[in-house]
């Protein structure tokens, strides 16, 4: 089946500066990559979503890009803000199985003043 | 629209007992899931339904879990005898179901977090 690693564990930045966070999976087949923010105590949300048809994606100051030939994706925030404190999970869909998604195991992410 | 609700929010029971989760998804949406999400780890799907089908059950320890979503909307997750190691928070979440096979948007619940004692 799908393994997805996800690293770092923990990451700290100070307010304003980079956040990159990435993710390797096993399944060529593969074919959508969610990420899910995930405060502490609530639900996890979609915050960005990419498809393997697509290289890379941004929405306001987050991107994902994806590189299938070395199967991996990463996140990246930038000019962080106190309110992106949260855990950060990627997650990956091999083709084939409906939706099942295979998570990785979250980065937690402490934006500092 | 109405998110995915979860009840009960909040569960403690001994070893041994039983214990059941609901879920109303969001309406319209045809795959319900739930997942196992154990403290500092990724959710774990324990079950997907399609409608009142199951797609997908391999993770589920059926010697002790089970689920069912009888008319295809609402669902219940069951724990019989629950164990220490079942602590954990379930989550349900739905989606459309209409991408045949394509990844799609999945929607959360805020979770029941189950302490067993």
């Amino acid at each position: 089946g799908e393994n997805v690693e996800q690293h770092p564990s923990t990451l700290s930045v100070q307010e304003g500066d980079s956040a990159v966070i990435k993710c390797t999976y096993s399944d060529s087949a593969s074919n959508y990559f969610p990420w899910y923010k995930q405060e502490l105590g609530k639900r996890p949300q979609l915050i960005i979503d990419i498809r393997s048809n697509v290289g890379e994606k941004k929405d306001q100051r987050i991107a994902v890009t994806l590189n299938k030939t070395a199967k991996h994706f990463s996140l990246h925030i930038t000019e962080t803000q106190p309110e992106d404190s949260a855990v950060y999970f990627c997650a990956a869909t091999p083709t084939g199985t409906a939706s099942k998604l295979t998570f990785g195991t979250g980065t937690r992410l402490q934006v500092t003043l | 629209e109405a998110g995915v609700a979860q009840s009960p929010r909040y569960k403690i029971i001994e070893k041994r007992q039983s214990v059941a989760f609901w879920c109303n998804p969001i309406s319209g949406h045809a795959t319900l899931y739930w997942y196992q999400q154990i403290l500092g780890q990724g959710p774990k799907l324990l079950i997907q339904f399609q409608n009142n089908g199951v797609v997908d059950d391999s993770q589920l320890p059926k010697d002790r879990f089970s689920a069912e979503r009888l008319k295809g909307v609402d669902s219940t997750l069951k724990i019989q005898p629950a164990k220490l190691e079942d602590s954990a928070v379930y989550l349900c979440a739905s989606s459309l179901g209409s991408s045949g096979g394509q990844g799609e948007t999945q929607y959360f619940g805020p979770g029941t977090r189950l302490l067993v004692l």
